[in-house]
């Protein structure tokens, strides 16, 4: 079956330690997306990668880092710096950063405490 | 300032009821796409429409893209139907595939 993997479901971390998110997909999709949700808020771009070894800020991308060393994998990592992390944290990707049409993950709830 | 919006915030239903969830956006754009989370979390993509109307089995989306508006129905409503449909844009003048999110409409349909 072909989708997008996030793992884990949930994550807990102390606050000041970085954590790294998984996102994994086998569509074979250029494009990938890390999205932010919060309670009464749309999703929110934080970070999105038109192809491997590329990819650009989004909107909220302070406190976060990316990196894009395969086609399939585009790991998010949580840092110290980002002041309020607790929140569901969801992947996407596409075709290619021209279709938006995009397929999600099942996301991540990560809790700081 | 690139906007969407969705309303109702929230909308109950009984089983079998005709429901209709709207969105409005600011300026041109290029797609639209109606998306459903279900409460584990994970979106499915419902319909992307760029004109016209397109359903789908008990769902129908439309748009009006001189009124910047589209509507999202949904026929004979079930219980399993319950989940948060969220709209979401392509504005013309955004880059790739950039999409902008409504805040969602939580939907609860009552057997």
């Amino acid at each position: 079956d072909g989708g997008i993997t996030q793992s884990p479901k949930y994550l807990f971390r102390k606050e000041g330690q970085n954590v790294t998110l998984s996102c994994e997909q086998n569509l074979n999709h250029d494009a990938m997306y890390w999205y932010r949700q919060d309670p009464g808020q749309g999703l929110r771009l934080i970070y999105y990668s038109q192809i491997v070894n590329d990819f650009q800020k989004g909107d909220i991308a302070e406190g976060y880092s990316v990196s894009r060393e395969k086609k399939e994998s585009f790991p998010l990592t949580v840092t110290s710096a980002q002041k309020n992390p607790t929140a569901f944290y969801l992947c996407a990707s596409s075709i290619g950063f021209g279709v938006s049409e995009q397929f999600f993950g099942p996301g991540t709830r990560l809790t700081v405490l | 300032k690139n906007e969407v919006e969705q309303s109702p915030q929230n909308l109950t239903a009984q089983e079998g009821e005709f429901i209709t969830i709207n969105c409005s956006y600011s300026v041109g754009i290029s797609a639209l796409h109606w998306l459903q989370q279900h409460p584990g979390g994970g979106i499915v993509s419902l319909f992307m429409l760029s004109s016209g109307k397109k359903k789908h089995g008990r769902l129908i989306a439309t748009i009006n893209i001189q009124e910047k508006h589209s509507s999202l129905h949904i026929t004979a409503s079930h219980p399993r139907d319950s989940a948060v449909y969220i709209c979401a844009v392509r504005f013309q003048e955004t880059s790739g595939s950039r999409l902008t999110f409504g805040e969602g409409t939580q939907l609860t349909v009552n057997p």
